[in-house]
């Protein structure tokens, strides 16, 4: 149980495109979905929580005009990163909890993002 | 000082032993604590979850978690190499409605054959 996919896992684009990723909870609702970014080497950083039906709210620093996060259900998320830059290249995965769990967080398999 | 704080490692163990990782956190009013592996390039694992003090066990794991200490361990027993990974403390954030986490910035471990 508590499976979470995430498509693409690999993306390589054009700098000034846009990419949008999807996260989806496969066998449970997602009360919450989170979407974060890791450098190579570094922690893991939070960018965003969202609820399903609600905006995101976004963490400190994090442009939420660039990364537009759309949770249209309670199994889908979406992340959209706007006018994309090479400085964007990184990991970015998301994550979810269900109603249960006492806020356990399920991860995607994360979704590798190249900007050329 | 860091809301959690974990030695960043290397941790090196020989095959066989017993891999022994710590965490430390600085909010009481945390009431739930999680252990994640994550392999190089991949994504985070749930591997434990504690919310009371004491031991919990499950396989090869033990978490162990006291309140007054603010203190979160983690044993692995019997050490494999595919073992070796980067392992993740969570806590989570106190008053919170979405049970945001707050999170260590990991352990390297290493099992040596």
């Amino acid at each position: 149980g508590a499976v979470v996919s995430q498509h693409p896992s690999w993306v390589i684009c054009k700098s000034g495109t846009s990419v949008k990723i999807e996260c989806r909870s496969l066998d449970f609702q997602a009360t919450t979905m989170f979407w974060y970014r890791q450098f190579p080497k570094q922690s893991l950083m939070l960018m965003a929580t969202s609820n399903e039906g609600s905006k995101a709210t976004y963490e400190q620093g994090v442009e939420k005009d660039k990364f537009l996060i759309n949770h249209a259900s309670l199994t889908l998320s979406t992340l959209t990163v706007t006018s994309a830059h090479p400085e964007d290249s990184s990991f970015y995965i998301c994550s979810a909890r269900g109603g249960t769990g006492r806020g356990a967080q399920y991860f995607g398999p994360g979704t590798r993002l190249l900007v050329l | 000082q860091k809301e959690v704080e974990q030695n960043s490692g290397p941790l090196s163990v020989p095959e066989g032993a017993i891999a022994s990782l710590n965490c430390t956190y600085s909010d009481r009013g945390s009431q739930s604590f999680f252990w994640y592996r994550q392999y190089s390039g991949k994504s985070p694992e749930l591997i434990m979850s504690i919310y009371s003090n004491g031991d919990k066990e499950d396989g090869r794991f033990t978490a162990q978690l006291n309140k007054a200490s603010q203190y979160v361990s983690l044993l692995i027993r019997d050490s494999q190499p595919s073992d070796s990974a980067t392992y993740l403390c969570a806590v989570n954030r106190p008053m919170d409605s979405n049970y945001q986490l707050i999170w260590g910035a990991g352990t390297k471990l290493i099992i040596k054959p």
